[in-house]
């Protein structure tokens, strides 16, 4: 079956750096993105690993292990306007993107 | 500014009373896709065009049908809403199909319309 696992909820607090897991069981491997999205609207693009490694963008970093199934966001410096949820999406061999249920992250004064 | 613009924000139908909503884009993205996401869920794709190229999921109910009449538009019909269709709708698009491994397969969503079912 096809799976995506990442924590229901994180609460950190402003000017911290917080972690959001994934793990990923899917059929096929196309690409993994990060999507970002505030209650009520819809997602938008954070990032995308097809490659292991670190990519940076700002104050935010995804990383990706294929081997290992596994990516996680890095949110640096965080401020009140990061509170969202973070959804985890991989890309699987039939064309489909695959969304993991969100991370509903709480930032905190 | 390029965008994908979905009207309207927020729709109100009755029980069994079909409703059209729609999508567009001024990206001149070849493909275009339909979610339902419920509440706390993730999004669930219902279909997708490829330019027009019809591809529906598997578990998407006949009651949900799409038409794509040119690149910019895409609409969603469904045909007798029931309580359980009350979802978040979205649109979006992608330059490419989503096999590729691509960044050009990212996806933009638009804004989505919230479908109330009374």
């Amino acid at each position: 079956g096809q799976n995506i696992d990442q924590p229901t909820e994180m609460t950190a607090t402003e000017g911290a750096i917080v972690q959001i897991n994934c793990t990923y069981q899917t059929s096929g491997f196309n690409g993994l993105f990060w999507y970002q999205q505030h209650a009520g609207e819809a997602p938008t693009f954070l990032s995308y690993n097809v490659l292991d490694g670190l990519e940076e963008k700002g104050r935010f970093s995804s990383f990706l292990s294929r081997s290992k199934g596994y990516s996680y966001l890095l949110l640096k410096e965080l401020q009140m306007k990061d509170s969202a949820s973070y959804l985890c999406a991989v890309a699987g061999s039939q064309g489909n993107l695959i969304f993991g249920k969100g991370t509903k992250l709480s930032v905190k004064p | 500014d390029a965008m994908v613009i979905q009207n309207p924000r927020y729709q109100v139908t009755q029980f069994g009373k079909p409703v059209t909503l729609s999508c567009s884009q001024t990206l001149n993205h070849n493909v275009m896709y339909w979610y339902q996401q419920k509440s706390s869920q993730a999004p669930k794709l219902l279909f997708h065009y490829y330019d027009k190229d019809f591809n529906n999921e598997a578990d998407t109910p006949d009651n949900f049908q799409s038409r794509r009449p040119n690149t910019s538009f895409c609409f969603l019909d469904i045909r007798s809403p029931g309580l359980g269709d009350a979802a978040m709708y979205l649109c979006a698009t992608s330059i490419t199909g989503l096999a590729g491994g691509r960044a050009t397969d990212t996806q933009y969503f638009g804004p989505g319309t919230r479908l109330t079912v009374l």
